[in-house]
């Protein structure tokens, strides 16, 4: 089932603006992860946040989590047009043999 | 190196036909994992496979069948197919446990006809 629901679905932005990126889920988690997905290729692990970790960073990536509203966002900075993809929360559920719980995706579209 | 590749890219096929989609990892990692994407892009596991065990998700028909000739391969055999199983199926495999990541193959956009 889905546990993930990404918001907004679909996100267009000027080259250079921050896009924003929110993941909500149902049960407690061991961890979240944001995947990325070019058009037509595999998803691609960005960034994994434990379930005690409230922020992260990796390169223009930043997440958060807040696991009393069961929510976690995924900023990137200074979009590039390279950065054109959908992209993916998935949770690691407490209890669910290490299956990945997928989101429907937001897709980001940078305009040049 | 393809660190999850699998095989074909493509595949365009007739109404109850029987197909196998290949998948290999050399990441030696000890789980793998068979997706389903529908066209609305919705992820879905059908399968988790390590030495130890399957993981069916219930949902999936039993025309759906992996098999594991070794721990690097997990493939994926349909028969009988059906219009609605037109999709992309990616392949992925992961180490078990807590807090690891997943890696993909570049999927197989399955067409059926």
């Amino acid at each position: 089932s889905q546990q993930g629901e990404e918001d907004p679905q679909a996100l267009s932005i000027q080259e250079g603006e921050n896009a924003t990126m929110n993941c909500s889920y149902k049960t407690s988690i061991n961890n979240l992860q944001w995947y990325r997905q070019n058009s037509g290729r595999g998803l691609v692990h960005l960034i994994l946040i434990r379930s005690n970790e409230r922020e992260k960073h990796s390169g223009r990536l930043r997440v958060t989590l807040d696991t009393s509203k069961k929510s976690s966002s995924l900023l990137i900075t200074a979009s590039r047009a390279a950065d054109t993809a959908s992209y993916f929360c998935a949770t690691d559920a407490s209890g669910s043999n290490y299956q990945l719980i997928w989101g429907a995706g937001t897709k980001l579209i940078i305009k040049p | 190196d393809t660190a999850v590749s699998q095989t074909p890219k493509y595949l365009v096929t007739q109404m109850g036909n029987d197909k196998s989609i290949k998948c290999e990892q050399n990441l030696g990692h000890d789980t793998m994992y068979w997706y389903k994407q529908d066209s609305k892009k919705f992820l879905k596991i059908m399968f988790s496979y390590n030495n130890k065990e399957l993981i069916i998700n219930e949902t999936v028909p039993n025309r759906f069948s992996p098999k594991s000739p070794d721990k690097a391969h997990l493939n994926l055999h349909i028969n009988s197919l059906e219009l609605g199983d037109s999709a992309v199926y990616f392949c992925a495999s992961s180490q078990v446990g807590v807090n690891t990541e997943a890696f993909f193959g570049q999927g197989t956009r399955l067409t059926v006809v």
